[in-house]
């Protein structure tokens, strides 16, 4: 039972327009998500966050929108660079009993020069 | 260095073997993960540590032990490798876990088990 899905496993964007990552996730108790970016052989790096009572987060060139009625969240990237080329995972987090933090399966963004 | 880091980075071992990968992180951080990468499943939980000698399971902890006797040190032990064990494994850090609880990732260990 994926509670983070990320539907589309690549995509590829032209340098200079805009990357669009969507996320879709099912637990209504999530209240806090976050963008990570991870390049081949390294680990994971925070990107960008937003809280569940926002509806947008900006920070430079990235940009995070949350839609809690579609339980839906997407980064979006202007103007994508060669240099965002990675994996981005989605994660989504509550604390219930047991600590939740669910990543999402990733999306392969490769920025074509 | 300061960081998190992880050893081995690669690591090629045979089925029903004892295998400890070691994390390691500079921060003082109370929470450490382990996590496991596999194509088609993102980043899996294995278990986490809040602090020196807490430990619990995270979404995917059988055939895995881990200890924390120390807060700078989270070793993951296979206790019998199985070959569905073989992932890339990702050791985190993170100061709290509350709700900007972002995590610091290590370089990650490949394993394979033949």
């Amino acid at each position: 039972d994926q509670q983070v899905k990320q539907n589309s496993p690549s995509l590829s964007v032209q340098e200079g327009r805009i990357s669009i990552l969507n996320c879709d996730y099912t637990n209504s108790m999530f209240d806090y998500f976050l963008w990570y970016k991870k390049y081949p052989a390294e680990g994971p790096t925070f990107l960008i966050s937003i809280s569940s009572i926002k509806d947008k987060n900006e920070d430079g060139r990235f940009t995070v929108f949350l839609n809690k009625s579609a339980k839906h969240l997407s980064l979006h990237i202007v103007p994508s660079q060669p240099g965002d080329s990675a994996v981005y995972f989605c994660a989504a987090w509550y604390t219930s009993g047991t600590y939740k933090y669910i990543f999402g399966t990733g999306t392969r963004l490769k920025v074509l020069a | 260095d300061a960081g998190i880091t992880q050893s081995p980075r690669y690591k090629i071992t045979e089925t029903g073997r004892q295998v400890t990968l070691m994390c390691h992180q500079t921060w003082s951080h109370s929470y450490m993960f382990w996590y496991r990468q596999d194509l088609g499943h993102g980043l899996r939980l294995i278990y986490y540590s809040a602090a020196a000698d807490i430990t619990d399971k995270g979404e995917v902890p059988d055939g895995y032990v881990v200890s924390r006797s120390k807060t700078e040190n989270f070793p993951l032990t296979l206790e019998s490798a199985t070959r569905s064990q073989t992932s890339v494994y990702f050791c985190a850090s993170s100061a709290v876990a509350g709700a900007n609880d972002t995590q610091y990732f290590g370089p990650g260990t490949r394993l394979t088990v033949l």
